[in-house]
């Protein structure tokens, strides 16, 4: 069975350039998240989908990130315009999303590594 | 401050060793996921504990949710150069949007041939 598929593996763009990451979940996997991990720390996430509508985006900073789950498979994650601080390691996961959170096991692609200069 | 702490954050034992990793929540750990990351790269799924008590085992890796469910420990027993790599651990916290995984900061492990 084929994994989280994520692409570009690595960027590195100037401060106020735009971004935009692509993840592909496990078939079959009605949620996707999004997470934000910097260099030392765990992953934050920054959203959640079931199917195609959003569950919790309370942590992303709307005034300059974006994502949509257009058909409820594959999503796409964009930053405009980048700051330094935006360099991390962006992460997507899916689960099948029929377990309730407490049960429900995600599965993390291999990341985008985003460098902001 | 962390929701959820790990210890150590980062851990040198020479091969054939045995070691322990602890993550600590103030609050009751309704599910608790290890992961296991390799530098750069995503995250591995290891196990998950849901029932306090429990305990899990994947070939020479060990998992314990404590009876309280608000500490869980990871063992490894006899640890070779391929366990080395950042240990996460994940609890499902719930807020008002629902339940999210929370990580802890991660414990980094190498394994001296």
């Amino acid at each position: 069975e084929a994994g989280v598929a994520q692409s570009p593996r690595y960027k590195i763009i100037e401060k106020r350039q735009s971004v935009a990451f692509w993840c592909n979940p496990i078939s079959g996997h009605a949620t996707l998240y999004w997470y934000q991990q910097i260099l030392g720390q765990g992953p934050k996430l920054l959203i959640q989908f079931q199917n195609n509508g959003v569950v919790d985006d309370s942590q992303l900073p709307k005034d300059r990130f974006s994502a949509e789950r257009l058909k409820g498979v594959d999503s796409t994650l964009k930053i405009q315009p980048a700051k330094l601080e935006d360099s991390a390691v962006y992460l997507c996961a899916s689960s099948l999303g029929t377990g309730g959170a407490i049960a429900d096991t995600q599965y993390f692609g291999p990341g985008t590594r985003l460098t902001v200069l | 401050s962390q929701e959820l702490e790990q210890s150590p954050q980062s851990l040198i034992v020479q091969e054939g060793k045995n070691l322990t990793i602890n993550c600590t929540s103030s609050k009751t750990l309704y599910g608790l996921y290890w992961y296991k990351q390799k530098y750069g790269e995503g995250l591995i799924f290891l196990m998950m504990l849901q029932k306090g008590g429990e305990e899990k085992s994947h070939e020479k890796i060990t998992a314990k949710l404590d009876e309280k469910k608000q500490q869980s420990s990871l063992h490894i027993t006899a640890s070779q150069p391929s366990h080395a790599g950042i240990y996460l651990c994940g609890a499902v916290m719930i807020y008002n949007q629902g339940g999210k995984l929370i990580f802890g900061q991660g414990t980094e492990l190498s394994v001296k041939p």
